[in-house]
């Protein structure tokens, strides 16, 4: 059981080129998050999932987009990369039901650099 | 909208000392409340939570959190810390809606002195 994982663990790139971050989960989790980590900012919601097919926006969604197509996967995309997405970018999962108490299980994260 | 604050962004203690680290939150009904330990190069680990019941909430490594409505707050505590309890630490709030997202605060990183 491996949990949350994310490829790649590290990339940069140089501004204007596109690339794909994936995530996976093996623990059957309806939900799934991704989010970028800043210094002093904590962590930020970028785009988050519900279920298979269904993608919503969070906190910080402009420059990304995303898709479910299978629902242990999580894809995070940049068209266009800009210095402004140099960050680590978390992706996490968490059962739905259960109320709003339930967990988010963390991947190891993904450090990006925009050149 | 729900927001978290917590005000200390480095604490630095000496091993065998108590700790305690700051979260205050913003929100209209009752929260949600978190505690992830992030170690360095490592994603997010849940320390504890809150949702409802006994305010004084015990987690995982002998840490403990303390909801206190009349101040929103929710501080997280550990007696005597240990060089391996060095990492940053976040706040994070829920506010139920659907999807259960998280707000977090901006972190704390802790440092033990030996």
């Amino acid at each position: 059981n491996a949990g949350v994982t994310q490829t790649p663990k590290f990339r940069v790139l140089k501004t204007g080129q596109s690339m794909t971050l994936l995530c996976a989960q093996d623990m059957n989790h309806e939900y799934m998050y991704w989010y970028r980590q800043d210094p002093g900012m904590g962590l930020r919601l970028i785009h988050y999932s519900v279920g298979e097919g269904t993608t919503a926006k969070g906190e910080v969604p402009d420059g990304y987009n995303v898709s479910r197509l299978k629902k242990q996967n999580f894809l995070l995309g940049l068209e266009s990369a800009a210095p402004s997405q140099t960050s680590v970018y978390f992706c996490a999962s968490s059962q739905s039901g259960g109320g709003p108490g339930v967990d988010q299980y963390f991947g190891p994260g993904t450090r990006l650099l925009v050149l | 909208a729900q927001s978290v604050t917590q005000p200390d962004i480095h604490i630095t203690v000496s091993e065998g000392a108590s700790l305690e680290l700051r979260c205050n939150y913003s929100y209209g009904a009752t929260p949600y409340l978190f505690w992830y330990v992030q170690s360095p190069g490592q994603g997010l680990q849940l320390l504890l939570k809150y949702f409802s019941g006994d305010t004084l909430v015990q987690g995982i490594k002998g840490f403990e959190a303390e909801f206190k409505r009349s101040q929103s707050s929710f501080n997280l505590r550990k007696p005597s810390v240990h060089w391996s309890d060095a990492a940053e630490y976040f706040c994070a709030v829920g506010a139920g809606n659907a999807g259960n997202m998280l707000t977090f605060g901006g972190g704390t990183r802790l440092m033990v002195k030996p």
